[in-house]
């Protein structure tokens, strides 16, 4: 079983409409969690950081399960310019401790 | 502020040759990481410094992979000899903090191609 496991997707959505992205973790001993958005051909960037108590930032609101061991984030309102691929990240403490570990990523493709 | 800066951008070498990446992390940055990043997969973790100290090298393929980073700042990830599997994006992050366990910050990346 991968460490973190994503939906490859693609989602294709209307403008407007409301998305959502879970992300499945295998490693219990995973203390922190991140959301990073990739554009084609360029780097991964930090989109928003996953807290227990979930957090919103905009139209974006990431969710965290610890018990399941499931992350989620929602984005309302799709924009054009929200068409990338989404990468769920873990952070690992124990083995690996303090490496961050990618799922293999959702692609969003928002249309007119 | 300058951000994690990588060269070359994009490289292509023919199989068996030898080739070297270059990273400059953020200024300040004490952990820097380098990942392999196929197409259509989530970028995989190669190896860790803490400083000039490599933490994890655990999936780096030591037969043919070497890396450095001298005086804890800038890196070099070399492959020799390359072989065609290794065509991939080769991206160096870096964070601030102990033992990692914070967001890093990539540079553009390197594009190998192997022909």
């Amino acid at each position: 079983r991968k460490e973190v496991e994503q939906d490859p997707g693609p989602f294709n959505v209307p403008e407007g409409a409301t998305v959502a992205f879970n992300c499945t973790y295998s490693n219990s001993a995973s203390q922190s969690f991140f959301w990073y958005r990739q554009d084609c051909r360029k780097e991964p960037k930090l989109l928003m950081s996953v807290y227990s108590s979930g957090n919103e930032d905009g139209r974006f609101t990431a969710q965290l399960n610890r018990a399941s061991q499931y992350i989620s984030l929602l984005i309302r309102d799709s924009k054009l310019s929200d068409s990338a691929t989404y990468l769920c990240v873990v952070i690992l403490y124990g083995g690996s401790q303090g490496n961050l570990i990618f799922g293999k990523g959702t692609k969003l493709s928002v249309k007119p | 502020e300058a951000g994690v800066v990588q060269s070359p951008r994009y490289k292509i070498i023919e199989k068996k040759q030898p080739v070297a990446f270059w990273c400059n992390p953020i200024s300040g940055h004490n952990t820097l990481y380098w990942y392999r990043q196929n197409l259509g997969q989530g970028p995989e973790l190669l190896i860790r410094y803490e400083n000039e100290e490599a933490v994890d090298d655990s999936q780096l393929p030591k037969d043919r992979f070497s890396a450095e980073r001298l005086k804890g700042v800038d890196s070099t990830l070399k492959i020799q000899p390359a072989e065609l599997g290794d065509s991939a994006v080769y991206l160096c992050a870096s964070s601030f903090g102990s033992e990692g366990g914070t967001e890093a910050f990539f540079g553009q990346g390197t594009r190998l191609t192997v022909v």
